[in-house]
């Protein structure tokens, strides 16, 4: 089946500590992309990467790091994560860019940072 | 500048009665337009996209979007609501010729009544 896994689903931390959320997409697709979501404000790029060793900010990277060693997975890191990081995310992947080629999602990671 | 407004947060229908979801976009390019919905706990799911062959746009579940260039709109319609549409709605914009960015509006939430 195709599809964007993500992990955890959940996730409770505390200030500082370094935490990863993977990202896996089993569609060979070149673009992905990390967002988060908060009420009210829709949902805000962090990271993208066009492919494999690509990787450029989005709107709000400030406290993210991302890799895109292998085409398939694409983590999303936290050195120090504080409670303003404190959201759901997402990570989706798309074929190419600017050939109309929607994005898919994955079931999210609710993080909490406390 | 590329925007896109969802123009209401919150709409609620009767079960069997029609859905209109607006969306209104600013692009300075043609763009490619989707829909997506959320529930509850879930990714975000394509509902439809525009991708300038026909105008109207015919997506799952009984959903379709009309894509009027005049009015720069692309409102999500469905002749009758069932108690499974209940979800967030995101209309989603993609600039065509700049690159990797998509533009979420900020999402409608849709109730329906039994």
């Amino acid at each position: 089946e195709a599809q964007v896994t993500q992990n955890p689903r959940y996730l409770i931390t505390v200030t500082g500590k370094k935490l990863t959320v993977t990202c896996s997409q089993n569609m060979n697709h070149e673009y992905m992309s990390w967002y988060r979501q908060d009420p009210g404000l829709g949902l805000r790029q962090i990271y993208y990467s066009m492919n494999v060793e690509v990787t450029d900010k989005g709107d709000v990277p400030e406290g993210y790091k991302v890799s895109r060693k292998e085409k398939r997975n694409f983590p999303l890191i936290l050195e120090s994560p504080s409670p303003n990081q404190t959201s759901l995310y997402f990570c989706a992947s798309s074929a190419s860019r600017g050939l109309n080629s929607p994005l898919h999602f994955g079931n999210g990671t609710r993080l909490t940072v406390t | 500048a590329q925007s896109v407004t969802q123009l209401d947060s919150h709409v609620s229908v009767s079960e069997g009665t029609p859905v209109l979801l607006r969306c209104n976009y600013s692009s300075s390019y043609s763009p490619s337009l989707f829909w997506y919905v959320q529930h509850p706990n879930k990714g975000l799911q394509l509902l439809l996209k525009y991708t300038s062959a026909a105008t109207l746009v015919k997506g799952i579940n009984g959903f379709e979007a009309e894509f009027k260039k005049s009015e720069t709109s692309f409102h999500l319609t469905k002749p009758s609501a069932h108690m499974s549409d209940a979800a967030e709605y995101f209309c989603v914009v993609e600039p065509i010729n700049t690159g990797n960015q998509f533009y979420f509006g900020t999402g409608t939430s849709l109730t329906v009544i039994p």
